[in-house]
């Protein structure tokens, strides 16, 4: 069974600030997938950047990058110039290689940037 | 905007009732997913539909049935309704055509309130 974990429930960081969320993951599958999802009060699921295991470079996308380490099943997202926008609960998930696959969500971190 | 809507946006209901949640999702996009995020148990997925066929099943009690559509909407119905159901339903959609249409996204979501 696929599991991921989040292991810091609330953060904050000061706006501009850059900081970096952990997620880690565990399964016995080589082909895989891993995403960051962000849901700010609104509620509505974003998606914010996305990783093929296969891929060693690490993904980015714009202000947001993630350290992907394999060996360790470590996903990290760090978020650069943090913006007040950014204030969201953000979610790692992982998915396994193929079609007709669930996503497994990790519980969140709560983030906060401080003006 | 992610392309997949979710009717209704709100519903409020009693205890032992029975309500129909709709989605669309992208255009182009075959898959189709159920999640559940409630308080105390974060985002649970429920069901997954393929070019309408059950695909993946998750934590789904029996009393919630889903169905896809030839037009690819698909509806969860949720039966016999308990306090404890009420949540936000997302759905979500993909294209699965491939290792790169992985990704979900989802819908806006439709908050059940059971009194």
């Amino acid at each position: 069974a696929q599991t991921v974990t989040q292991s810091q429930p609330e953060m904050s960081v000061q706006e501009a600030e850059t900081v970096t969320l952990s997620c880690t993951y565990d399964t016995s599958e080589n082909n895989y997938y891993l995403f960051w999802y962000k849901q700010p009060p609104s509620r509505q699921m974003i998606l914010v950047i996305r990783q093929e295991a296969y891929k060693q470079q690490n993904a980015t996308e714009n202000r947001f990058s993630v350290n992907f380490q394999k060996a360790a099943k470590s996903f990290s997202l760090k978020i650069s110039d943090s913006q007040l926008g950014d204030t969201a609960m953000y979610f790692c998930a992982f998915m396994k290689g193929g079609t007709g696959n669930q996503f497994y969500f990790g519980t969140g971190t709560s983030l906060t940037v401080i003006p | 905007d992610s392309g997949v809507t979710q009717t209704p946006k709100h519903l409020i209901t009693a205890t032992g009732q029975r309500v129909t949640l709709r989605c669309s999702p992208r255009s182009g996009d075959l898959s189709v997913y159920w999640y559940q995020q409630s308080l105390d148990q974060g985002l649970q997925f429920l069901i997954q539909y393929y070019n309408g066929e059950e695909r993946a099943k998750g934590n789904i009690l029996e009393r919630f049935s889903a169905q896809q559509f030839p037009d690819l909407h698909s509806e969860l119905n949720l039966s016999s309704l308990e306090l404890g159901d009420s949540a936000l339903y997302f759905c979500a959609s993909s294209v699965q055509a491939g290792a790169l249409r992985e990704t979900q996204y989802f819908g806006p979501g439709t908050r059940l309130l059971v009194l």
